[in-house]
């Protein structure tokens, strides 16, 4: 069984950049979750997609926006970086949009500059 | 939509039981409560979930009053790699087929020899 893969492991990005995160879901999982992790909090829940549709978002403003493929991996995107975006972003996937366990990968360090 | 609080830290002596509670005073009739660990570094990682009473299972109990607006993790017999932070999290239905996902801040659980 391949567990949740999450590629950079580390970026650093200038403040007004793009830039997208890239996720893999574990094998058999069609739904998706980004959040985002500030350093010493919770995680944040971003958005959710279920099946390549979006179902749930948490309050990010829109420049914060996402993907899923038929394969169910999926992209984080987020244009105009500011300095407050630097966090931990993490993706999770489970096996249903039902509320069940939620696998997460190692997240993507982003440091905007 | 629901606002989780919990102690910011606890230490407890190996072999003792931890109990850590999280409040949610305002969690909805279709809402499920989830508890993770995680480790510096690393993604979250799944504990247990319940939706009223009690659920046990290998690693943890899971204690939900009849009101729901709090839980209370209980680890058995804590060990030192039990030494992480450990996030409440609430699953809510939000209607259409969407949820919402809200964390707690975590509560950092020091184990001491």
């Amino acid at each position: 069984e391949t567990g949740v893969t999450q590629s950079p492991t580390h970026l650093i990005k200038t403040r007004g950049q793009q830039v997208t995160l890239r996720c893999s879901s574990q094998s058999g999982h069609n739904t998706v979750s980004w959040y985002q992790q500030a350093l010493g909090q919770g995680p944040q829940f971003i958005f959710q997609y279920y099946r390549e549709e979006e179902n749930g978002r948490g309050n990010f403003p829109p420049r914060f926006s996402g993907l899923q493929f038929p394969n169910y991996s999926s992209e984080l995107n987020v244009n105009a970086l500011e300095l407050d975006d630097s966090a931990l972003y993490l993706c999770a996937s489970s096996l249903d949009r039902e509320p069940s366990p939620l696998h997460f990968g190692n997240g993507t360090r982003l440091t905007v500059t | 939509l629901a606002k989780t609080t919990q102690p910011i830290s606890m230490d407890s002596y190996e072999g003792q039981e931890v109990n850590i509670t999280c409040s949610h005073n305002n969690i909805a009739t279709n809402d499920y409560i989830t508890w993770y660990q995680q480790f510096p570094s690393q993604g979250p990682r799944f504990i247990i979930q319940g939706y009223k009473t009690k659920v046990t299972n290998e690693v943890a109990s899971l204690f939900i009053p009849a009101d729901r607006k709090s839980s209370t993790l209980s680890l058995p017999r804590v060990s030192l790699s039990d030494t992480a932070v450990y996030y409440c999290l609430v699953v809510a239905y939000s209607g259409a087929g969407s949820y919402q996902l809200t964390f707690g801040k975590g509560t950092k659980l020091s184990v001491i020899p």
